[in-house]
């Protein structure tokens, strides 16, 4: 079956740092891998979309890469800030390839 | 705010009862998607419209689900006979046919079953 997996465990580190966040999945060949924010109470926020046929993408302090042979993408933020707490989930489409699978996100816990 | 209401925000109900939930997509959005979220979960795909067409279901949409989407405009969730189980957030998410599948979320719907 499908399967997405993030790290299950929050993440915190200090203000400054670079956030490393890791999505990896199995019995998937996507055309595309997204990544979404959410705050607590509220609905997920698109940050970044990235194509199989990309290695990297950069938006801001955001940086995304795709590796297809090794079925991961890393989630970076760099100059972390304590407004960036959140949780983060890595999507891919579903089979049908109308709407999107999430994984369990990964809290992150930016502190000053 | 992405521009994708939701409402109510809230609701309790008791166990039973029937419920129904709208969501006002972003107007130019042709596709429609509704979500479950429970704690400590991504959100699991319900269902999906493209325009007033319900495209796909997912096996998570027991019969006690239904969801319309009249003149490919807003949409309802109704939930028949609410369990406990039921209790969740539920996500309406938008977006428009193309390449990509990026979605615009409203703030969702926290339902509490009793």
């Amino acid at each position: 079956s499908q399967k997405i997996e993030q790290n299950s465990e929050a993440l915190n580190i200090q203000e400054g740092k670079t956030a490393t966040l890791t999505c990896n999945y199995t019995n998937y060949s996507p055309a595309y891998l997204q990544w979404y924010r959410q705050d607590p109470g509220r609905g997920p926020v698109f940050l970044l979309l990235i194509r199989e046929n990309e290695k990297e993408k950069r938006k801001e302090r955001l940086k995304v890469t795709f590796d297809t042979t090794l079925k991961q993408s890393l989630f970076h933020i760099t100059a972390s800030q304590p407004a960036d707490s959140a949780t983060y989930l890595c999507a891919l489409e579903i089979d049908s390839g109308y709407a999107l699978n999430f994984g369990k996100g990964t809290s992150l816990l930016v502190t000053p | 705010d992405t521009g994708v209401s939701q409402n109510p925000r809230h609701k309790i109900t008791k166990r039973g009862q029937n419920v129904t939930f709208r969501c006002d997509p972003i107007s130019e959005h042709n596709r429609l998607y509704w979500y479950r979220q429970t704690l400590g979960q991504g959100p699991e795909f319900l269902t999906y419209f493209q325009n007033e067409a319900q495209l796909e279901k997912s096996r998570l949409l027991s019969d006690r689900f239904s969801a319309e989407r009249p003149k490919g405009s807003f949409s309802t969730l109704e939930i028949q006979r609410t369990e406990q189980g039921d209790s969740a957030m539920y996500l309406c998410a938008t977006g428009t046919s193309g390449y990509s599948d990026t979605q615009y979320f409203g703030p969702g719907t926290r339902l509490t079953v009793l």
